[in-house]
């Protein structure tokens, strides 16, 4: 069976500092990954997607990147963090494009 | 930019009442899903229902859908303190993203 990780669970950093979040998937190949962040009693707005190695498309401009080194791996980063990337974070995978997605626990990052 | 958005933004009902959620979106889709959120949760996909689709079932989940109305609903039969989470629907368009709307709270009173 499939299952997603995500690292940390939590995280406090101060401003300007740089983030790193990974994500990685068991149990499948060429998965369709995906980043979320989730404000405070809100839905999910899409950050990231990708449909293959090194295929990354960004869906909103802002302070993160993601890159995909391996086939089931994706990480989010920021070189400088501001306050308002604090959030839940969410990474999901699905077999297709047009399929289930399936999310990982979440990351909470404050940024103080 | 938000595509569905549920309504109500929050429903308090007692354990074994039925719950009912909306969800209105703007543009044609391929389908419509709905997900589950324990506080502090990732999401759990609950039912994808497709554009052909009318209505799907699963277990005490029923889902319709209304293409010319461009909205759906979530039925919970027979509520449990457990099904206490927040739902949200997702649209998936042509460009096969999904795109979130904001949720409904619910809280099943035991």
């Amino acid at each position: 069976s499939q299952t997603i990780h995500q690292w940390p669970a939590t995280l406090v950093q101060p401003v300007g500092s740089p983030l790193s979040l990974e994500c990685t998937v068991e149990g499948t190949s060429n998965p369709n990954l995906y980043w979320y962040r989730q404000a405070a009693g809100r839905g999910l707005q899409l950050l990231f997607y990708s449909v293959g190695i090194g295929q990354i498309s960004s869906e909103v401009p802002q302070n993160l990147s993601a890159s995909r080194p391996q086939d089931r791996q994706f990480i989010l980063s920021s070189k400088k963090l501001l306050l308002s990337d604090s959030g839940f974070y969410l990474c999901a995978w699905s077999p297709r494009l047009t399929d289930t997605q399936y999310f990982g626990p979440g990351t909470r990052l404050t940024v103080l | 930019s938000q595509q569905g958005e549920e309504d109500p933004q929050a429903l308090s009902i007692q354990e074994g009442e039925n719950a009912t959620m909306n969800c209105s979106y703007k543009t044609s889709i391929n389908n419509l899903q709905w997900y589950r959120q324990n506080s502090g949760r990732g999401l759990v996909h609950l039912i994808l229902i497709r554009s052909n689709e009318r209505e799907k079932h699963s277990g005490r989940l029923r889902v319709t859908l209304d293409t010319s109305k461009k909205s759906s609903s979530l039925l919970i039969t027979a509520s449990r303190a457990a099904d206490t989470a927040s739902y949200f629907c997702a649209t998936e368009d042509s460009s096969y993203k999904l795109i979130f709307g904001s949720g409904t709270r619910l809280l099943v009173r035991p």
